[in-house]
């Protein structure tokens, strides 16, 4: 079966600090890779997807970046945290191809400080 | 420009009695509509989705039902049970496309004992 890894579950990171999140997925290969974030008291915002090795589309111009170095490895960063950048990151998965749905990871709440 | 929009921050039903979270969504593209179940601190869960070319899709007591012409889809739980309060979000993605999924910002449900 399929699973989503996601790391680590809460960070605490001081104002113009770099940012890494680690998301890794088993049990599939191929597959489409999301990161939203929820910000506080907000829905789920697009940040990033992914449809394969080294393809990054960005869906809002912000302070950070994505990579996706393997193929079910999905990896959000910052060159340096702004405190906007606080909220609970979720990474999630899909199948390659439409009209399935996405599994998502346990979160990441990370707080600038 | 928000284009999958849930109207109602929050709802309260008694226990037994049927639950009903709204979703309205602009993008004539969206063919695929979704959705998910999320506790505080946790990623969210998937929980029903439904297809353009249906109106109606149920899983237990969970039902979605799609009205594409006036763009709007609806989440029906019966009989609601406490276990259920949770925050709702519906999503939306295009088939044939990029894949992605745009959430709304989420309805908070309470099922009162």
């Amino acid at each position: 079966s399929q699973t989503i890894h996601q790391w680590p579950a809460t960070l605490v990171q001081p104002v113009g600090s770099p940012l890494s999140l680690e998301c890794t997925v088993e049990g599939t290969s191929n597959p489409n890779l999301y990161w939203y974030r929820q910000a506080a008291g907000r829905g789920l915002q697009l940040l990033f997807y992914s449809v394969g090795i080294g393809q990054i589309s960005s869906e809002v111009p912000q302070n950070l970046s994505a990579s996706r170095p393997q193929d079910r490895q999905f990896i959000l960063s910052s060159k340096k945290l702004l405190l906007s950048d606080s909220g609970f990151y979720l990474c999630a998965w899909s199948s390659l191809g439409g009209g399935t749905e996405a599994f998502f990871g346990q979160g990441t709440r990370l707080t600038v400080v | 420009d928000q284009q999958v929009k849930q109207n109602s921050p929050s709802l309260s039903v008694q226990e037994g009695r049927i639950s009903i979270l709204n979703c309205d969504y602009t993008n004539s593209m969206f063919d695929y509509f979704l959705w998910y179940k999320k506790y505080p601190a946790e990623g969210p869960t998937f929980l029903i989705s439904i297809s353009s070319i249906k109106d109606k899709n149920e899983d237990g007591r969970f039902t979605v039902f799609l009205n594409k012409s006036a763009k709007h889809l609806s989440l029906h739980i019966v009989p609601s049970q406490p276990g259920d309060s949770a925050v709702y979000f519906c999503a939306a993605s295009a088939t044939s496309g990029t894949y992605k999924y745009i959430f709304g910002t989420g309805t908070r449900l309470k099922v009162l004992a």
